[in-house]
Protein backbone atom coordinates (compact mmCIF):
# COMPACT_ATOMS: atom_id res chain seq x y z
CA UNK A 1 0.00 0.00 0.00
CA UNK A 2 1.55 3.44 -1.12
CA UNK A 3 1.95 5.76 1.61
CA UNK A 4 1.11 9.91 1.90
CA UNK A 5 2.40 11.24 -0.58
CA UNK A 6 3.43 15.23 -0.54
CA UNK A 7 3.51 17.17 -3.54
CA UNK A 8 6.09 19.17 -4.09
CA UNK A 9 8.78 18.07 -2.08
CA UNK A 10 10.38 21.51 -2.06
CA UNK A 11 9.17 24.87 -2.97
CA UNK A 12 11.08 28.52 -3.30
CA UNK A 13 8.76 31.60 -2.97
CA UNK A 14 9.04 35.02 -2.50
CA UNK A 15 7.91 37.11 0.28
CA UNK A 16 3.87 38.31 -0.54
CA UNK A 17 3.40 35.36 -2.75
CA UNK A 18 0.65 32.81 -2.12
CA UNK A 19 1.30 28.43 -1.98
CA UNK A 20 -0.58 25.64 -1.98
CA UNK A 21 0.25 22.10 -0.77
CA UNK A 22 -0.82 19.30 -1.76
CA UNK A 23 -1.35 15.76 0.56
CA UNK A 24 -2.91 12.40 -0.59
CA UNK A 25 -3.78 9.79 1.90
CA UNK A 26 -2.94 6.82 1.81
CA UNK A 27 -6.02 4.79 0.81
CA UNK A 28 -8.86 4.51 2.71
CA UNK A 29 -7.70 7.32 5.24
CA UNK A 30 -10.27 9.91 5.99
CA UNK A 31 -8.03 11.73 8.61
CA UNK A 32 -5.42 14.60 7.94
CA UNK A 33 -3.88 16.45 9.88
CA UNK A 34 -1.19 19.36 8.79
CA UNK A 35 1.97 20.37 10.62
CA UNK A 36 4.77 22.75 10.38
CA UNK A 37 8.14 21.99 11.59
CA UNK A 38 10.73 24.53 11.93
CA UNK A 39 14.34 24.55 13.76
CA UNK A 40 13.13 27.63 16.30
CA UNK A 41 9.82 26.35 16.71
CA UNK A 42 9.16 22.46 16.57
CA UNK A 43 6.76 20.71 15.34
CA UNK A 44 3.14 22.65 15.64
CA UNK A 45 -0.24 21.53 14.53
CA UNK A 46 -1.81 23.59 11.69
CA UNK A 47 -4.96 21.35 11.24
CA UNK A 48 -6.58 18.37 11.20
CA UNK A 49 -9.97 17.39 8.32
CA UNK A 50 -12.50 14.71 8.70
CA UNK A 51 -14.87 13.79 5.62
CA UNK A 52 -14.24 17.27 4.49
CA UNK A 53 -14.68 18.82 7.59
CA UNK A 54 -12.51 21.16 9.67
CA UNK A 55 -11.75 19.13 13.29
CA UNK A 56 -9.26 20.65 15.03
CA UNK A 57 -7.34 24.08 14.29
CA UNK A 58 -3.93 24.88 15.74
CA UNK A 59 -2.49 28.60 16.44
CA UNK A 60 -2.16 30.09 13.38
CA UNK A 61 -2.86 32.86 11.58
CA UNK A 62 -5.99 32.97 9.22
CA UNK A 63 -3.12 33.08 6.23
CA UNK A 64 -3.00 29.19 6.78
CA UNK A 65 -5.98 27.54 5.56
CA UNK A 66 -6.73 23.90 4.17
CA UNK A 67 -9.34 21.91 2.76
CA UNK A 68 -10.23 18.47 2.04
CA UNK A 69 -11.89 16.55 -0.67
CA UNK A 70 -14.05 13.83 -1.27
CA UNK A 71 -11.55 11.47 -2.40
CA UNK A 72 -9.66 12.74 0.76
CA UNK A 73 -6.56 14.05 -0.79
CA UNK A 74 -6.10 17.61 1.33
CA UNK A 75 -4.57 21.16 0.43
CA UNK A 76 -3.32 23.57 2.20
CA UNK A 77 -2.57 27.34 1.74
CA UNK A 78 -0.59 29.89 2.84
CA UNK A 79 -1.33 33.16 1.37
CA UNK A 80 0.87 36.30 1.64
CA UNK A 81 3.97 35.01 3.12
CA UNK A 82 6.54 35.91 4.98
CA UNK A 83 10.14 34.83 5.92
CA UNK A 84 9.35 32.97 9.10
CA UNK A 85 7.01 30.45 7.01
CA UNK A 86 9.88 28.99 5.50
CA UNK A 87 9.25 25.07 7.07
CA UNK A 88 9.19 21.94 6.49
CA UNK A 89 4.93 21.42 6.05
CA UNK A 90 4.15 17.55 7.12
CA UNK A 91 0.80 15.64 6.35
CA UNK A 92 -0.15 12.63 8.23
CA UNK A 93 -3.11 10.34 7.89
CA UNK A 94 -5.07 8.09 9.77
CA UNK A 95 -8.05 5.72 9.85
CA UNK A 96 -11.27 6.92 10.67
CA UNK A 97 -11.16 4.83 14.07
CA UNK A 98 -11.11 6.04 17.29
CA UNK A 99 -9.50 9.63 17.52
CA UNK A 100 -6.52 10.56 19.50
CA UNK A 101 -5.32 7.03 19.79
CA UNK A 102 -5.37 6.43 16.01
CA UNK A 103 -1.82 6.20 14.30
CA UNK A 104 -0.92 8.56 12.57
CA UNK A 105 1.35 7.92 9.55
CA UNK A 106 3.42 11.01 8.09
CA UNK A 107 4.52 12.05 4.68
CA UNK A 108 8.37 12.88 3.64
CA UNK A 109 6.91 16.88 3.54
CA UNK A 110 7.31 19.96 1.36
CA UNK A 111 10.11 21.96 2.60
CA UNK A 112 8.66 25.49 1.59
CA UNK A 113 11.54 28.45 1.33
CA UNK A 114 10.68 31.79 1.26
CA UNK A 115 13.13 34.36 0.32
CA UNK B 1 -3.46 22.38 27.76
CA UNK B 2 -0.79 20.21 27.30
CA UNK B 3 2.35 20.22 26.85
CA UNK B 4 5.38 18.12 26.24
CA UNK B 5 8.79 18.21 27.54
CA UNK B 6 11.75 16.26 26.50
CA UNK B 7 15.23 16.68 28.31
CA UNK B 8 18.40 16.80 25.96
CA UNK B 9 18.23 17.81 22.92
CA UNK B 10 21.14 15.81 21.97
CA UNK B 11 21.98 12.64 23.39
CA UNK B 12 25.43 10.36 22.74
CA UNK B 13 25.97 7.05 22.89
CA UNK B 14 28.37 4.36 22.11
CA UNK B 15 26.70 1.58 20.16
CA UNK B 16 25.59 -1.22 22.53
CA UNK B 17 24.91 1.00 25.01
CA UNK B 18 21.53 1.40 26.63
CA UNK B 19 19.43 4.47 25.05
CA UNK B 20 17.53 6.45 27.61
CA UNK B 21 15.18 9.16 25.95
CA UNK B 22 13.74 11.35 28.60
CA UNK B 23 9.75 12.74 27.87
CA UNK B 24 7.24 13.99 30.61
CA UNK B 25 4.06 15.27 30.11
CA UNK B 26 1.28 17.87 31.45
CA UNK B 27 -1.88 17.15 30.72
CA UNK B 28 -5.24 17.90 32.37
CA UNK B 29 -7.09 14.84 31.24
CA UNK B 30 -5.78 11.27 30.94
CA UNK B 31 -3.17 11.52 28.07
CA UNK B 32 -2.41 9.28 24.81
CA UNK B 33 1.91 9.24 24.45
CA UNK B 34 3.30 8.51 21.57
CA UNK B 35 7.22 8.41 20.32
CA UNK B 36 7.75 9.17 17.01
CA UNK B 37 11.42 9.16 15.13
CA UNK B 38 12.43 11.06 11.89
CA UNK B 39 15.76 10.31 9.80
CA UNK B 40 17.02 12.82 7.22
CA UNK B 41 14.87 14.54 4.97
CA UNK B 42 12.31 12.16 5.80
CA UNK B 43 9.05 12.48 7.82
CA UNK B 44 8.02 11.27 11.24
CA UNK B 45 7.38 7.33 11.55
CA UNK B 46 5.73 5.72 14.86
CA UNK B 47 7.67 3.57 17.06
CA UNK B 48 5.20 3.00 19.67
CA UNK B 49 2.37 4.64 21.52
CA UNK B 50 0.55 4.19 24.76
CA UNK B 51 -3.53 4.70 24.97
CA UNK B 52 -4.40 2.99 28.48
CA UNK B 53 -3.27 -0.15 28.09
CA UNK B 54 -0.36 -2.07 29.42
CA UNK B 55 1.78 0.61 30.94
CA UNK B 56 4.69 -1.36 29.22
CA UNK B 57 4.30 -0.69 25.95
CA UNK B 58 7.21 -2.26 23.36
CA UNK B 59 7.58 -0.75 19.79
CA UNK B 60 9.47 -1.54 17.03
CA UNK B 61 13.01 -1.82 16.21
CA UNK B 62 13.68 -3.04 20.08
CA UNK B 63 12.22 0.29 21.66
CA UNK B 64 10.13 0.37 24.11
CA UNK B 65 8.60 2.90 26.93
CA UNK B 66 7.11 2.33 30.12
CA UNK B 67 4.11 5.03 31.21
CA UNK B 68 3.97 6.19 34.84
CA UNK B 69 1.37 8.41 35.79
CA UNK B 70 3.24 9.51 39.19
CA UNK B 71 6.00 10.98 37.60
CA UNK B 72 4.32 12.19 34.61
CA UNK B 73 6.56 10.70 32.38
CA UNK B 74 7.11 8.32 29.22
CA UNK B 75 10.82 7.46 28.73
CA UNK B 76 11.88 5.85 25.56
CA UNK B 77 15.19 3.02 26.19
CA UNK B 78 16.29 0.42 24.12
CA UNK B 79 18.95 -2.12 25.61
CA UNK B 80 21.54 -1.68 22.65
CA UNK B 81 22.14 1.13 20.40
CA UNK B 82 22.46 0.52 16.63
CA UNK B 83 24.37 3.15 14.08
CA UNK B 84 21.37 2.89 12.54
CA UNK B 85 19.38 4.20 15.69
CA UNK B 86 21.10 7.73 14.61
CA UNK B 87 18.08 9.83 14.03
CA UNK B 88 15.42 12.68 15.90
CA UNK B 89 12.89 11.25 18.39
CA UNK B 90 9.91 13.30 19.16
CA UNK B 91 7.75 12.80 22.06
CA UNK B 92 4.32 13.56 21.46
CA UNK B 93 0.92 13.41 23.38
CA UNK B 94 -2.43 13.81 22.60
CA UNK B 95 -5.67 15.14 24.27
CA UNK B 96 -8.68 12.60 24.44
CA UNK B 97 -10.83 15.72 23.22
CA UNK B 98 -9.34 17.07 20.48
CA UNK B 99 -9.33 14.36 17.67
CA UNK B 100 -6.05 13.44 16.25
CA UNK B 101 -4.06 16.86 16.74
CA UNK B 102 -0.68 15.57 18.52
CA UNK B 103 0.94 18.22 20.94
CA UNK B 104 5.30 17.36 20.39
CA UNK B 105 8.05 17.76 22.26
CA UNK B 106 11.16 19.26 21.46
CA UNK B 107 12.74 16.64 19.83
CA UNK B 108 16.20 14.80 21.03
CA UNK B 109 18.56 14.39 18.23
CA UNK B 110 20.55 10.65 19.25
CA UNK B 111 23.70 10.15 18.38
CA UNK B 112 25.38 6.58 18.13
CA UNK B 113 29.37 6.74 18.48
CA UNK B 114 31.17 3.68 17.08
Amino acid sequence: KAGVTQTPRYLIKTRGQQVTLSCSPISGHRSVSWYQQTPGQGLQFLFEYFSETQRNKGNFPGRFSGRQFSNSRSEMNVSTLELGDSALYLCASSLPGEPSTDTQYFGPGTRLTVL
Amino acid sequence: AQSVTQLGSHVSVSEGALVLLRCNYSSSVPPYLFWYVQYPNQGLQLLLKYTSAATLVKGINGFEAEFKKSETSFHLTKPSAHMSDAAEYFCAVSDGNAGNMLTFGGGTRLMVKP
